[in-house]
């Protein structure tokens, strides 16, 4: 049973697009994140939700939005998609906010043509 | 601020041998310090973590990792490296609001030689 799971893996899209990357936890956790590994696999959080509710928004462009639609579900929209949003992006969950450990997804390559 | 530094952007190990991946972290308060693991085209696995108590902390695949407060150091070992331990090593502190945004270091790339 895949504990983080994204769709898709792999994502291969144009400049200025619209997309959407999807997370779902089968985990029964509070708290859900989205990180970004760049081509460096330098890794850096993005955002945080606890309880469907939005707690850490890191310096991101307002291009990116997350949605939780509810507490298995933590999804990615990136508007207006520019060269440098090429990345991997994983999805992560915690048992609840606060200090604990993490369970990452197995990442979902984005590619901007 | 707070960071983390992974000296070592690759290392590698002949297979039997023993490995000491290094880690050196800058955090104002008590450090919450994680290890991961990423294999190719996977994602992240935790080794190990430390919270508080015993510096010595045990993790999966007979990894270890030694907390060193006086060198603010958190340092991964395992006595003796398989190839199948070949892959991205990431340490990582827990900062922010209640230790959660995880810090990560750049990574040590393992290569293991028979």
């Amino acid at each position: 049973d895949t504990a983080v799971s994204q769709t898709p893996k792999y994502l291969v899209t144009q400049m200025g697009n619209d997309k959407s990357i999807k997370c779902e936890q089968n985990l029964g956790h509070d708290t859900m994140y989205w990180y970004k590994q760049d081509s460096k696999k330098f890794l850096k959080i993005m955002f945080s939700y606890n309880n469907k509710e939005l707690i850490i928004n890191e310096t991101v462009p307002n291009r990116f939005s997350p949605k939780s639609p509810d507490k298995a579900h933590l999804n990615l929209h990136i508007n207006s998609l520019e060269l440098g949003d090429s990345a991997v992006y994983f999805c992560a969950s915690s048992q609840r906010w606060g200090l604990d450990t993490q369970y990452f997804g197995p990442g979902t390559r984005l590619t901007v043509l | 601020a707070q960071s983390v530094t992974q000296p070592d952007i690759h290392i590698t190990v002949s297979e039997g041998a023993s490995l000491e991946l290094r880690c050196n972290y800058s955090y104002g308060a008590t450090p919450y310090l994680f290890w991961y693991v990423q294999s190719p085209g996977q994602g992240l696995q935790l080794l190990l973590k430390y919270f508080s108590g015993d510096t010595l902390v045990q993790g999966i695949k007979g990894f270890e990792a030694e907390f060193k407060r006086s060198q603010s150091s958190f340092n991964l070992r395992k006595p003796s490296v398989h190839w199948s331990d070949a892959a991205e090593y990431f340490c990582a502190v827990g900062a922010g609001q209640a230790g959660t945004a995880l810090i990560f270091g750049k990574g040590t790339t393992l290569s293991v030689s028979s």
